[in-house]
């Protein structure tokens, strides 16, 4: 069974750098696609970008001189940075295949000084 | 971006109810190989999202046949028959036709 869980650090101080991790079971991030989606406070999602089985990625203009997602094959893992963050980047992230089929739980991510 | 427009925001319903949302998108969402990557999500009260319906109307894994979807170009229909508790959440359309991906604003399914 495919299992995707997010970790990383549940507060970050406006200007810095939210990095976060999906480490994922059941499945290697060699095959497929594997992305990141935020949800903000209320309902709106935000599709943030993937990043391919050869380590291509593609991300949401809104957000593109600010993102990376990169992975590390050996761990079976891959990663989001977002950098200068504000206020207005606090919102569950989850980490997720484009197609939707598989979630993880999502982490909490709330920007403050 | 493609706009996705769900309607309603909410709905308020009771057990065994049958329901209908309503998603229409700004710009067509057939791709070059002539499908339609319109999909449906529900999240439920603390949980992940999970995919109910991909391409227009392909039922998920494990997802009962109360629900079902239809559709073509830019709009589009999630119905459930016969509500029941564990359907209670927040729906959502999302296109992968085009880029960046976008979703529509919700609609919130809430018992009456």
């Amino acid at each position: 069974e495919v299992q995707l869980q997010e970790s990383g650090p549940g507060l970050v101080k406006p200007s810095q750098s939210l990095s976060l991790t999906c480490s994922v079971t059941g499945y290697s991030i060699t095959s497929n696609y594997w992305g990141w989606i935020r949800k903000f406070p209320g309902n709106k999602m935000e599709w943030m970008g993937y990043i391919s089985y050869s380590g291509s990625t593609s991300y949401n203009p809104s957000l593109k001189s600010r993102i990376s997602i990169t992975r590390d094959t050996s761990k079976n893992q891959f990663f989001l940075q977002l950098n200068s963050v504000t206020t207005e980047d606090t919102a569950t992230y989850y980490c997720a295949r484009p197609q939707f089929d598989y979630w993880g739980q999502g982490v909490m991510v709330t920007v403050s000084s | 971006d493609v706009v996705m427009t769900q309607t309603p925001p909410s709905l308020s319903v009771a057990i065994g109810q049958s329901v209908s949302i309503s998603c229409k998108s700004s710009q067509s969402l057939v791709y070059s190989d002539g499908k339609t990557y319109l999909h449906w999500l529900l999240q439920s009260p603390g949980r992940s999202p999970k995919r109910l319906i991909y391409q227009v109307s392909n039922l998920g894994s494990g997802v009962p046949d109360r629900f079902s979807g239809t559709g073509s170009q830019k709009d589009f229909t999630l119905k459930i028959s016969r509500v029941e508790a564990e359907d209670l959440g927040v729906y959502y359309c999302a296109q992968t036709t085009h880029f960046p991906r976008t979703f529509g604003g919700g609609t919130k399914l809430e018992l009456k």
